[in-house]
């Protein structure tokens, strides 16, 4: 079935870095862009980043800009978030989604379709 | 460009929950509807306004009016407990925004 699957999470010192992983099966992977989406504890949904199907093309949000990376091996299926200079205000619930853009275009509608369980990233001292 | 939603909406079950969701640039762009319950994975609802996903019950059902679209759930059920979220995006900036989320509370 089409599923998605993040791991990587953890309790990590602020300044420092962590690398998310997303694993997608039941679909073409290498046909969607793919983003980033996180919770923080009693707040809202807060989308992170965008990357195009072949990686060509990326954005962020504001709050993560020059910090996080989004990159992407269509080989493995899988996508990822590294995070530098993490703050505690990047504690959440960091889940991966796809696109349901036009498969192999770049015309993504920037809105999720299929998303991951999630997993915890803690930043403290 | 901001989503405003109600904090929370409580209906006893049978009845028809309608969840709000008000933002300037609705006219002009679609919005999302997401179903967001804890420990599980974020579901889609609405899609473009007013078109249900694979699988989402014809009892849930998005509509739009000018700057305010709305999220209308039938015959509620015990199940349908959870807190959903608008969304809505430019594409061409690349813009995403989400709306605060409702609670949605059977009593």
């Amino acid at each position: 079935q089409v599923q998605l699957v993040e791991s990587g999470g953890g309790v990590v010192l602020p300044g420092t870095s962590l690398r998310l992983s997303c694993t997608a099966s039941g679909f073409s992977f290498s046909d969607y862009p793919m983003h980033w989406v996180r919770q923080a504890p009693d707040k809202g949904l807060e989308w992170v980043a965008v990357l195009s199907y072949d990686g060509s093309d990326e954005f962020y949000a504001d709050s993560v800009k020059g910090r996080f990376t989004i990159s992407r091996d269509n080989s493995k299926k899988t996508l990822y978030l590294q995070m530098n200079s993490l703050k505690p205000d990047d504690t959440a619930v960091y889940y991966c989604a796809r696109d349901p853009g036009p498969p192999g275009t770049l015309l993504w509608l920037l809105a999720f379709d299929i998303w991951g369980q999630g997993t915890m990233v803690t930043v403290s001292s | 460009f901001e989503l405003t939603q109600p904090p929370s909406v409580s209906v006893s079950p049978g009845q028809t929950a309608r969840i709000s969701c008000s933002g300037d640039g609705l006219p002009k762009q679609f919005a999302y509807w997401y179903q967001v319950k804890p420990g599980q994975a974020p579901v889609m609802v609405v899609f473009k306004d007013t078109e249900r996903p694979s699988g989402i019950p014809d009892r849930i059902s998005g509509s739009s009016l000018g700057a305010t679209v709305t999220l209308t759930i039938t015959g509620v059920r015990a199940e349908d407990e959870a807190d959903y979220y608008c969304q809505s995006a430019f594409t061409n900036d690349s813009y995403v925004v989400f709306g605060g989320g409702t609670k949605l509370t059977v009593l």
